[in-house]
């Protein structure tokens, strides 16, 4: 069965720091994987997405995930924290093979961003 | 592109009556599912529908609970006899051909 596992529930930065929020999945297939961003009494916003083809991948607001096949990670980067990026981070997965489309989430990785 | 959108946002019942959600996906998308989301926890999958069929649902799908999307767009998700444990959010999202999910807001039921 897939699953993903997010390394720590919160994480905190200071505003210009590097972020790093971890992500490694489980699947038996080579997987479609994503990143998502939920900002507090809001629905879930892609980032990004890795699908085929370049293994890092830039999304929206200066963030950008590497696939790493060998590690089954997909962990998500930002050179430069910003106050504006403090919310909630979901890392899915969607199998590539069957389960028509489902996405498995991850527990969720809450930033903070502190001046 | 209006987005996906969820009615109402917040619903607050108390246990045992009957609630029912309302999602209208992005026009001309034809896959739309249905996750619930609990606090502290990411989505978990509910349901699924390719136009008008309904073709997965998860075992967290309880046979108090009932989705429907009769003319392949809008879906409804309804709850009877609603339990203190069905408090949660529930999320809407629909795709184009399954690759990327639009979520829609979300709505946040409390159950009493």
């Amino acid at each position: 069965a897939q699953s993903v596992t997010q390394l720590g529930s919160h994480v905190s930065v200071s505003e210009g720091a590097l972020v790093l929020l971890r992500c490694n999945y489980s699947s038996s297939v080579p997987p479609y994987l994503f990143w998502y961003v939920q900002y507090p009494n809001q629905g879930l916003q892609l980032l990004l997405k890795y699908t085929t083809g370049a293994t890092l991948v830039k999304g929206i607001n200066g963030f950008e995930a590497e696939f790493k096949k060998s590690e089954t990670s997909f962990h998500l980067t930002k050179p430069s924290a910003h106050m504006s990026d403090a919310a909630e981070y979901f890392c899915a997965v969607r199998p590539e093979a069957g389960g028509y489309n489902k996405l498995i989430f991850g527990a969720g990785t809450r930033l903070a961003v502190h001046p | 592109d209006t987005g996906v959108s969820q009615d109402p946002r917040h619903k607050i019942t108390k246990r045992g009556q009957n609630v029912t959600f309302r999602c209208d996906p992005i026009s001309e998308h034809n896959r739309l599912y249905w996750y619930r989301q609990t606090l502290g926890q990411g989505p978990e999958f509910l349901t699924y529908f390719q136009n008008e069929a309904q073709l997965e649902k998860s075992r967290l799908l309880s046979d108090r609970f009932s989705a429907e999307r009769p003319k392949g767009s809008f879906s409804t998700l309804e709850i009877q006899r609603t339990e203190q444990g069905d408090s949660a959010m529930y999320l809407c999202a629909s795709s184009p051909r399954g690759e990327t999910q639009y979520f829609g807001p979300g709505t946040r039921l409390l159950v009493l």
